[in-house]
């Protein structure tokens, strides 16, 4: 089974800032079969990149996702108060990342 | 608009059974997979089994396999969960979720609000 493995655990940023989330895989894995969601308190997750590049529907142009291989990343172009939350990156039909937390410094 | 509503949470003692449902609207069903995935309370996410839409293929972690069993009933747009041998560390909310594709399954897209599970003596 592939591990995921997200860090850092935890980011502290202001808004406006720019925000890099890295998600590392213990085996290569196709860029096709990576997505990343965003989880705030008391909600369910939110899918915002599938195909580890390509955004989802009404998901704004300031999220985007690259990588290929076993290193994957996730990057908010400029932080709004909104985007403060829980980024988790997931391999197609198996396990999630840990979790990347993006709080307001 | 897509929506999925979970139900059939509950408190269980460790051993014991119980089984989730998950009523599907708003899209047709039977052209998606689906997927079961949990959350510890205060942990991540951790994706539990997946179906395809005509049920041909069908995953598990490997820290439920053997003892939970995912199916689905297109002719009533729903979706269930069979638990069995609870333990402890079962303890989690409950998502339903939708596939993001069609066929077999891959990514959740769309999420229902969960259903708790329990597990305690």
């Amino acid at each position: 089974e592939i591990v995921l493995t997200q860090s850092p655990g935890t980011l502290s940023l202001s808004p406006g800032e720019r925000a890099t989330l890295s998600c590392r895989a213990s085996q290569s894995i196709s860029s096709s079969y990576l997505a990343w969601y965003q989880q705030k308190p008391g909600q369910a997750p939110r899918l915002l990149i599938y195909a580890a590049s390509s955004r989802a529907t009404d998901i704004p142009d300031r999220f985007s996702g690259s990588g290929s291989g076993t290193d994957f990343t996730l990057t908010i172009s400029r932080l709004e108060p909104e985007d403060f939350a829980v980024y988790y990156c997931q391999q197609y039909g198996s396990s999630f990342g840990g979790g990347t937390k993006v709080e307001i410094k | 608009e897509v929506q999925l509503l979970e139900s059939g949470g509950g408190l269980v003692q460790p051993g014991g059974s119980l089984r989730l449902s998950c009523a599907a609207s708003g899209f047709t069903f039977e052209d998606y997979a689906m997927h079961w995935v949990r959350q510890a309370p205060g942990k991540g996410l951790e994706w539990v089994s997946g179906i395809s839409f005509n049920s041909g293929r069908i995953g598990y972690a490997d820290s439920v396999k053997g003892r939970f069993t995912i199916s689905r009933d297109n002719a009533k747009n729903s979706l269930s969960l069979q638990m069995n041998s609870l333990r402890v560390e079962d303890t989690a909310l409950y998502y339903c979720a939708k596939d993001f594709g069609g066929g077999s399954y891959g990514i959740p897209d769309y999420w229902g609000q969960g259903t708790l599970v329990t597990v305690s003596s």
